[in-house]
């Protein structure tokens, strides 16, 4: 079983529709990051929290510490936000490695 | 402010051969970890570099190894290489490291035939 597990792996949705991506993790972590990566391979870092919630313009990442377990919402999702979300668990050691979701896969359609 | 750049972005490689790859942090960034990203595992973790000193390391062979300049800038190579190395190989960089937050490159795309 995977440190760290994400649901669903694949999600299709129409425009419009609000969007949620979970991600739970069994290990103690320093905090959680959200990725997103375009066809083609290019990630960009959404959020890193190890509380409560942050909000970006249409997308807000929420995490709960006591239950390990942190959500991805999007709000009037829009054909670009298709891409892989990935989320990731930063080691509370500094010498131990950053562990990986194996991501979801979201499609939306227009 | 430049990001990450990684170079070269594709390589075609023929088994048994090696392979350096290059990535350039943002400036300032000391830290720079590097990842492998296929179809099946997903992102796995590679190993780290912080002020030229490997700080963590992944789970992988030895043909894998790094190295990071004074100028922060890295390079990893794969040597002996097999098919089942063909992956996206992402390096990230961060001012004080991953727990802290980091900037991806685009990745190199690396075929191995």
């Amino acid at each position: 079983k995977n440190e760290v597990e994400q649901s669903p792996q694949n999600l299709t949705a129409q425009e419009g529709e609000f969007i949620t991506i979970n991600c739970s993790y069994s290990v103690g972590i320093s905090a959680l990051h959200w990725l997103q990566q375009h066809p083609g391979g290019g990630i960009v870092s959404l959020f890193m929290l190890s509380s409560g919630k942050k909000k970006h313009g249409r997308l807000i990442a929420t995490i709960n510490i006591q239950e390990k377990h942190s959500s991805l919402h999007i709000t009037a999702s829009h054909p670009r936000d298709s891409a892989v979300y990935i989320c990731a668990g930063s080691p509370m050691n500094r010498d131990d490695k950053i562990i990986f979701g194996k991501g979801t896969r979201l499609h939306i359609l227009p | 402010k430049a990001g990450v750049t990684q170079t070269p972005r594709y390589l075609i490689k023929t088994r048994g051969q090696q392979v350096t790859l290059s990535c350039s942090p943002i400036s300032g960034h000391r830290s720079v970890s590097w990842y492998q990203q296929t179809p099946g595992q997903g992102l796995q973790f590679l190993f780290e570099y912080f002020s030229e000193t490997q700080r963590n390391k992944g789970n992988f062979p030895g043909r894998f190894s790094g190295r990071q300049f004074s100028n922060s800038r890295s390079e990893m190579n794969v040597s002996t290489l097999e098919l089942g190395d063909s992956a996206l190989y992402l390096c990230a960089s961060s001012s004080q490291g991953v727990a802290f937050g980091y900037t991806f490159g685009s990745g190199t795309r690396l075929t191995v035939v």
